[in-house]
């Protein structure tokens, strides 16, 4: 069956330190990718997407992710964390087959530090 | 409207009742999605809406859950005789057209609580 990995669920970082959230899938092929963040009281909003191409994909607000087919990870990082990120992020992955096709991970609560 | 709409934004229920989560997606967009967030847990994806017609409903949690979509726009979440385990944040999300490439917007949740 299909899932999605976090596997940090809470990560604290100071402000202006770089940042990596882990995410894994499981899946027989290559599936759309999604990141999305949760702001406390927002809607979930989209940061990136991978569906081919160019592995290392850049969102919004200066976040990229890299898709590793070896590994079957997305993972997501920011070169230099802002405080105005400390949010809930979301991994997610769109399958091909039919049925329910969107899969999301347990989410990874990000704190900032000054 | 500029975004996703739900309403209401919070409800406190007895066990038992009824409950009406209400999705307004964003105008134009034919897909509709609603996803159920527990506290702990993710996203658990409930069902879809290609204009009025939901093609799976099987990520329904039980037969208590169900939910329509009338004249491609406003979708309404039906929970009878609700539970405590029912107890969540329901979010709608929509998208131009149905499919696992697009972007997904998201509504600010209705937060339900069974009492």
């Amino acid at each position: 069956a299909q899932s999605v990995t976090q596997p940090d669920i809470h990560i604290t970082v100071s402000e202006g330190a770089s940042l990596e959230l882990r995410c894994n899938y499981s899946y027989g092929a290559t599936p759309y990718l999604f990141w999305y963040v949760q702001s406390p009281g927002q809607g979930l909003q989209l940061l990136l997407k991978y569906f081919s191409g160019d592995t290392l994909v850049q969102g919004i607000k200066g976040f990229e992710a890299e898709f590793k087919r070896s590994q079957s990870s997305f993972n997501l990082r920011k070169p230099s964390v802002h405080w105005s990120d400390a949010a809930e992020y979301f991994c997610a992955v769109g399958t091909l087959n039919t049925g329910n096709q969107f899969y999301f991970g347990t989410g990874t609560s990000l704190t900032v530090i000054p | 409207g500029a975004g996703v709409s739900q309403s209401p934004s919070n409800k406190v229920t007895e066990k038992g009742k009824d409950v009406e989560l209400r999705c307004d997606p964003i105008s134009g967009h034919t897909a509709l999605y609603w996803y159920r967030q527990s506290l702990g847990q993710g996203l658990e994806f409930l069902i879809y809406f290609q204009g009025n017609s939901a093609p799976d409903k099987s990520g329904l949690p039980s037969d208590r859950f169900s939910a329509e979509r009338t004249g491609g726009s406003v979708s309404t979440l039906t929970i009878q005789r609700t539970q405590q385990e029912d107890s969540a944040v329901y979010l709608c999300a929509s998208s131009l057209v149905w499919s696992t490439q697009e972007t997904q917007y998201f509504g600010p949740g209705t937060r339900l609580l069974v009492l």
